[in-house]
């Protein structure tokens, strides 16, 4: 089955430290990965994508992702973790189900960012 | 400024009670969808539409119904609501229904408790 897993339910890093929120997926043929963050009583804002090309993808708010294919992995990462970067995360890959893409969503990393 | 806004942002009613959370947004988009969030399980779709009068169902569409007469409203309607639909749900959109890999843009949520 197609899906995306997101092995931990909460990530806890120190302010100033790197950060990594993990993700992997299962999907046939060529994957389209995204990261998502929500907030506290927020939606969810896109983060970043990875489509194609260079396996290192550059997001908003100083976030990156690395795509790894021989991993099946598209793990979130920030070189410095701000206490502002606590919220809810979440990896999504998009299939192809009748004849239109869909998003299928990891169930979040809670990522918790102490002073 | 561009967005999707959903009312209520709170709503608790009894089992039974028919209920409408309305969804709308100011972008143009073609593209409209549900998802419920719960703990543990990520977002899952319930409804989505490709255009005006265009709808179809996501993964849990049991108990929930929808209307596209308007590009810009998609409510939710839960004809008879029951406990198993306490939950956090969400309204988004796109402009193309994501085949160009467009990200969604996501209301605040709606948390709905029924009793």
């Amino acid at each position: 089955a197609q899906s995306v897993a997101q092995p931990e339910d909460q990530v806890n890093v120190a302010e100033g430290n790197p950060l990594t929120v993990k993700c992997t997926y299962s999907v046939s043929g060529n994957p389209y990965l995204f990261w998502y963050v929500q907030y506290p009583n927020r939606g969810l804002q896109f983060l970043l994508k990875y489509i194609t090309g260079d396996n290192l993808v550059k997001g908003s708010y100083g976030f990156e992702a690395e795509f790894n294919k021989s991993q099946t992995s598209f793990h979130l990462k920030k070189p410095s973790a701000l206490v502002s970067d606590s919220a809810l995360y979440f990896c999504a890959v998009r299939l192809l189900s009748g004849g239109y893409n869909k998003l299928i969503f990891g169930a979040g990393t809670r990522l918790a960012v102490h002073p | 400024e561009a967005q999707v806004t959903q009312n209520p942002r709170y709503l608790i009613t009894v089992t039974g009670k028919k209920l409408t959370v309305t969804c709308s947004q100011n972008m143009n988009h073609e593209y409209m969808s549900w998802y419920r969030q719960d703990p543990g399980l990520g977002l899952r779709q319930i409804y989505y539409s490709m255009n005006v009068e265009v709808t179809d169902k996501g993964d849990v569409p049991e108990g929930y119904k929808v209307s596209r007469k308007e590009k810009r409203n998609f409510p939710l309607i839960l004809e008879s609501p029951s406990p198993n639909q306490t939950s956090l749900y969400f309204c988004a959109s796109s402009l193309f229904g994501q085949k160009d890999n467009l990200p969604l843009h996501f209301g605040n949520g709606t948390r709905l408790t029924v009793t």
